[in-house]
């Protein structure tokens, strides 16, 4: 059973730097499949941030590229993301995925809310 | 960016009826569509990808058709379980992907 979960503070302050791991159990983080994270605001659909390989190969929107970074970690089976520079804007749960190439994501975390206030 | 268009934004069904659910895309996709439904304090769970093929475990009450710009989502017999909100996704612009604003589906 693939399972992937989000932990990370659920609070930020305004231009400080986002921090979140997903943690995935019960698949190898190098067998193939991309990582993916993903944002959702409060009643809005959800928006890709990007994805990465086990290789370290990344993907990320270009409307959040100068200030997301994910990186990936094959010893401990698990990736993450920062991003910097939080506005109000940045308030949204986060969810970490998996994905076969360019296909859509099949399994998803539980998602993790991060708001950003002082 | 490929904008998804989805309506209605909330549709009333009564159990047992049928839904159906559009998508509009501000390009062309082909068929690289998918059908996502979310409950409240959940992930979004796939029901549909490639337009028209369902993911593993979907029951057969879910059916997605259309290609191109106009794609559909029809839930046969809409049981309790079903009132959610369902986005469609379209991932034929990789790593351009975009979703929809999502439908909700509300007991009527």
């Amino acid at each position: 059973q693939v399972q992937l979960q989000e932990s990370g503070p659920g609070l930020v302050k305004p231009s400080e730097t986002l921090s979140l791991t997903c943690a995935v159990s019960g698949y190898s983080i190098i067998s193939g499949y991309y990582w993916g994270w993903i944002r959702q605001s409060p009643g809005k659909g959800p928006q890709w941030i990007g994805s990465i390989f086990h290789s370290g190969s990344t993907y990320y929107h270009p409307s959040l590229k100068s200030r997301v970074t994910m990186l990936v970690d094959t010893s401990k089976n698990q990736f993450s993301l920062n991003l910097t520079s939080v506005t109000a804007a940045d308030t949204a749960v986060y969810y970490c995925a998996r994905h076969y190439g360019d296909y859509p994501p099949d399994y998803w975390g539980q998602g993790t809310l991060v708001t950003v206030s002082s | 960016e490929i904008v998804m268009t989805q309506s209605p934004a909330t549709l009333s069904v009564s159990p047992g009826e049928r839904a159906t659910l559009s998508c509009r895309a501000s390009q062309s996709l082909s068929s690289n569509l998918a059908w996502y439904q979310q409950k409240p304090g959940q992930a979004p769970r796939l029901l549909i990808y490639g337009a028209s093929t369902r993911a593993t475990g979907i029951p057969a009450r879910f059916s997605g058709s259309g290609s191109g710009t106009e794609f559909t989502l029809t839930i046969s017999s809409l049981q309790s379980e079903d009132f959610a909100v369902y986005y469609c996704h379209q991932y034929n612009n990789w790593p351009l992907w975009t979703f929809g604003q999502g439908t909700k589906v509300e007991i009527k």
